[in-house]
C-alpha cells in the first residue's frame, strides 16, 4: 500500500464547477501537509499547506482530518486555467523532514 | 529571484551508457533535494544535501547512481550504467533550511529517456 493516496482521475468538469479531491495517507506520524500543483510539463508547485482547521485561499480550500488521515482540496468555480495535475504532499520526520508525495489527481476544466 | 536552474532539459541515452545532470539551487538556500519522477507517478526522493553533506540517500540505487554537492551550492547527479527503468524526470529542489515549514522549490527537471 502506498504512503499517500490519490484517485488519479481524470476529474473532467465544466468552467464553473465545484470539484472536490480526497487524499489518504497512512503513516500517523506525519506532521504537515501540502497540495501542490504540476502543470503538464512542468515542475510541481506549492499551492497550499493544509491545517486541520481548514485553510481557504481564493476559490481553493483545503481541509485535514488527522483522526481518518484524510486530506481533502476544494476548487470553486473552476478555470481553464486549473487544469493541472493535484499532488497530494506528506512530511514525516525521519533523520530528517522528507516530502512524500502522492501520484496526483489530473483535472481537465473543459469550456 | 532566480529559480532553481538544472541542465540539461533533454537526454536520451542507450542503456548501459552513462549520464550525468547538474542542478544550481537558489543563492542561499542549504537544503537541496534529487528527485525521481517516473510517468503518472509523485516525485520520489533519491537523496537530499544539507550544505554539502548527504542527509537522507535511502532511496538512492547506490550500486548505479551517485551525487555530490561539493561546496555546498551546485550539485551533480549521476547514473552509470543507465537501465531502461531510469527513464524519468529528474528534478532538484533547494529550500532554504529543510526544515518542515520550508518550501522547497523545484526546477524544471532533465527528462531522461533510455533506449
Amino acid at each position: 500500500r502506498k504512503e499517500v493516496e490519490q484517485d488519479p482521475g481524470p476529474f473532467n468538469v465544466p468552467e464553473g464547477a465545484t470539484v472536490a479531491f480526497n487524499c489518504t495517507y497512512s503513516n500517523s506520524a506525519s506532521q504537515s501537509f501540502f497540495w501542490y500543483r504540476q502543470d503538464c510539463r512542468k515542475e510541481p508547485k506549492l499551492l497550499m499547506s493544509v491545517y486541520s482547521s481548514g485553510n481557504e485561499d481564493g476559490r481553493f480550500t483545503a481541509q485535514l482530518n488527522r483522526a481518518s488521515q484524510y486530506i481533502s482540496l476544494l476548487i470553486r468555480d473552476s478555470k481553464l486555467s486549473d487544469s493541472a495535475t493535484y499532488l497530494c504532499v506528506v512530511i514525516r520526520m525521519d533523520s530528517s523532514y522528507k516530502l512524500i508525495f502522492g501520484s496526483g489527481t489530473r483535472l481537465l476544466v473543459r469550456p | 529571484e532566480a529559480g532553481v536552474a538544472q541542465s540539461p532539459r533533454y537526454k536520451i541515452i542507450e542503456k548501459r551508457q552513462s549520464v550525468a545532470f547538474w542542478c544550481n539551487p537558489i543563492s542561499g538556500h542549504a537544503t537541496l533535494y534529487w528527485y525521481q519522477q517516473i510517468l503518472g507517478q509523485g516525485p520520489k526522493l533519491l537523496i537530499q544535501f544539507q550544505n554539502n553533506g548527504v542527509v537522507d540517500d535511502s532511496q538512492l540505487p547506490k550500486d548505479r547512481f551517485s551525487a555530490e554537492r561539493l561546496k555546498g551550492v551546485d550539485s551533480t547527479l549521476k547514473i552509470q550504467p543507465a537501465k531502461l527503468e531510469d527513464s524519468a524526470v529528474y528534478l532538484c529542489a533547494s529550500s532554504f533550511r529543510g526544515a518542515g515549514g520550508d518550501t522547497q522549490y523545484f526546477g524544471p527537471g532533465t527528462r531522461l529517456t533510455v533506449l
